[in-house]
């Protein structure tokens, strides 16, 4: 089974319609990430946690809500989709030991279509 | 703020070649990580190398091969004797090596074909 796996992996929606997307992992790692893909742009970070008390705002957050409602769960929120946040979203997430070399394990994303 | 520029959105190279793929960035801070992620069309994510900014060796992991030069920001990543499966999307990335954080900063990205 995938370490990190995210729900659903394609999804299209109307305008005004409030999504969630879910990612889970079974890594055992406090911090978890979400990440939008544009193309040309690369992934830009949305949101971060890192443990179920601290979430914080990443590079483009307005229009989105997190909730990590527990350490292996972290879910990403768009309240009313808009068309311009039709993108490819991944989740990661990250161990804090410094034996870690930082890396960050994403799963395989989820196509999300804002009609 | 860490930026990430990689110039080139598309390339092309024939198996069996060699293929060098750019990318700079900038930053104030000293000390860091960099990466290149391969994306293959089934949209995973596969860390490819990581390059310590404190080590003036380069990064190699079998046929990948970075050439990081920090005076000039620079780490590009080349592929030798390439492969049809490395026909993928190539991202470059940025990481302040700290206590809190752990975030990415990513380039653009490069498309990068292997023909037969």
């Amino acid at each position: 089974d995938a370490d990190v796996t995210q729900t659903p992996r394609n999804r299209i929606t109307k305008t005004g319609k409030r999504i969630m997307l879910e990612c889970s992992q079974t890594k055992g790692h406090d911090r978890m990430y979400w990440y939008r893909q544009d193309p040309g742009l690369g992934l830009r970070l949305i949101y971060y946690s890192f443990d179920v008390k601290d979430i914080n705002k990443g590079e483009i957050s307005d229009g989105y809500s997190v909730s990590r409602q527990a350490q292996a769960k972290f879910s990403l929120s768009l309240e009313s989709a808009i068309p311009n946040q039709t993108a490819l979203y991944f989740c990661a997430t990250s161990d804090a030991s410094p034996s870690s070399y930082n890396e960050q394990f994403f799963g395989p994303g989820t196509r999300l279509t804002v009609l | 703020a860490q930026t990430v520029t990689q110039s080139q959105p598309e390339m092309s190279v024939q198996e069996a070649e060699t293929v060098t793929l750019s990318c700079t960035y900038d930053t104030s801070e000293s000390n860091y990580y960099l990466f290149w992620y391969k994306q293959p069309p089934s949209r995973q994510m596969i860390l490819v190398i990581r390059q310590e900014a404190y080590k003036q060796q380069n990064a190699t992991e079998n046929r990948f091969s970075v050439n990081f030069q920090k005076a000039a920001k620079s780490f590009s990543l080349k592929i030798s004797d390439s492969q049809l499966g490395d026909t993928a999307m190539y991202f470059c990335a940025f990481m302040k090596r700290e206590d809190a954080g752990n975030m990415l900063t990513f380039g653009g990205g490069t498309r990068l074909m292997v023909k037969p």
